[in-house]
C-alpha cells in the first residue's frame, strides 16, 4: 500500500530564517506530487505541483520554492521566511484523480 | 477564473440530516471531491463524483450536476464526531491531478 510521510509536524521559525520541509511517498512510482498551504480558517491553496523528477510548476508567486530531486521526494523551501508564510502545509500525491495527503506541518513564523 | 463556493459554517443536531452545498466555476472539469478535515489534521477523502447523479457511501452521499456547476454532500444520522470542516474540491484537468479547493464548511454537531 502507498504511504506518504511529511515532517516535521510542527515548526516555529524566526522571520528571515530558511525553511526546508520534506515529503516522501512509498509504494508507488512516478506519482504526481503537490504542496498545499492552508491559512487559518481558510481552504487549501495549491502552491506547487510536480509530474516528474525536476519538473516543478508554481501556481502562485510567493516567497517559497519547491524541488523534486528524486521520484518520490518533494521538498518545499524558502531562503528567508516572512510572517505571512505561517500556515498549515500539506504534501499530497495523486493517482487517478484522487489526492492523498500527508499529516501536514504547522509552521509558525515569529 | 476558478471559483468554488460553499457556506462558511453550519450547525446541526445529532441524529439529524445536513446538506452542504458547493457551486463551482472552473476552466475544466475532471471530477469533484469532498474531503473531511478535523481541526489540526490532514483532509481525508469522502467522495468523488465525475458523472451527474448521486453517489452513496454509508451515512454520506454526494450529488453532482455538471450543467449547473453544483454539488452537495449529504450527511445522515449525524454523530458528534462528524463535527469537522468539509472541503469541496474540483479537479480541472486530467493531466496534472491538481485540485482547486473551496474555503471549507465548518460543521458543528450539537447534542
Amino acid at each position: 500500500s502507498q504511504t506518504i510521510h511529511q515532517w516535521p509536524a510542527t515548526l516555529v521559525q524566526p522571520v528571515g530564517s530558511p525553511l526546508s520541509l520534506e515529503c516522501t511517498v512509498e509504494g508507488t512510482s512516478n506519482p504526481n506530487l503537490y504542496w498545499y498551504r492552508q491559512a487559518a480558517g481558510r481552504g487549501l491553496q495549491l502552491l506547487f505541483y510536480s509530474v516528474g523528477i525536476g519538473q516543478i510548476s508554481s501556481e502562485v508567486p510567493q516567497n517559497l520554492s519547491a524541488s523534486r530531486p528524486q521520484d518520490r521526494q518533494f521538498i518545499l523551501s524558502s531562503k528567508k521566511l516572512l510572517l505571512s508564510d505561517s500556515g498549515f502545509y500539506l504534501c499530497a500525491w495523486s493517482y487517478d484523480a484522487e489526492a492523498f495527503f500527508g499529516q501536514g506541518t504547522r509552521l509558525t513564523v515569529v | 477564473g476558478q471559483n468554488i463556493d460553499q457556506p462558511t459554517e453550519m450547525t446541526a443536531t445529532e441524529g439529524a440530516i445536513v446538506q452542504i452545498n458547493c457551486t463551482y466555476q472552473t476552466s475544466g472539469f475532471n471530477g469533484l471531491f469532498w474531503y473531511q478535515q478535523h481541526a489540526g489534521e490532514a483532509p481525508t477523502f469522502l467522495s468523488y463524483n465525475v458523472l451527474d447523479g448521486l453517489e452513496e457511501k454509508g451515512r454520506f452521499s454526494s450529488f453532482l450536476s455538471r450543467s449547473k456547476g453544483y454539488s452537495y454532500l449529504l450527511l445522515k444520522e449525524l454523530q458528534m464526531k462528524d463535527s469537522a470542516s468539509y472541503l469541496c474540491a474540483v479537479s480541472p484537468s486530467s493531466n496534472t491531478g491538481k485540485l482547486i479547493f473551496g474555503q471549507g464548511t465548518t460543521l458543528q454537531v450539537k447534542p
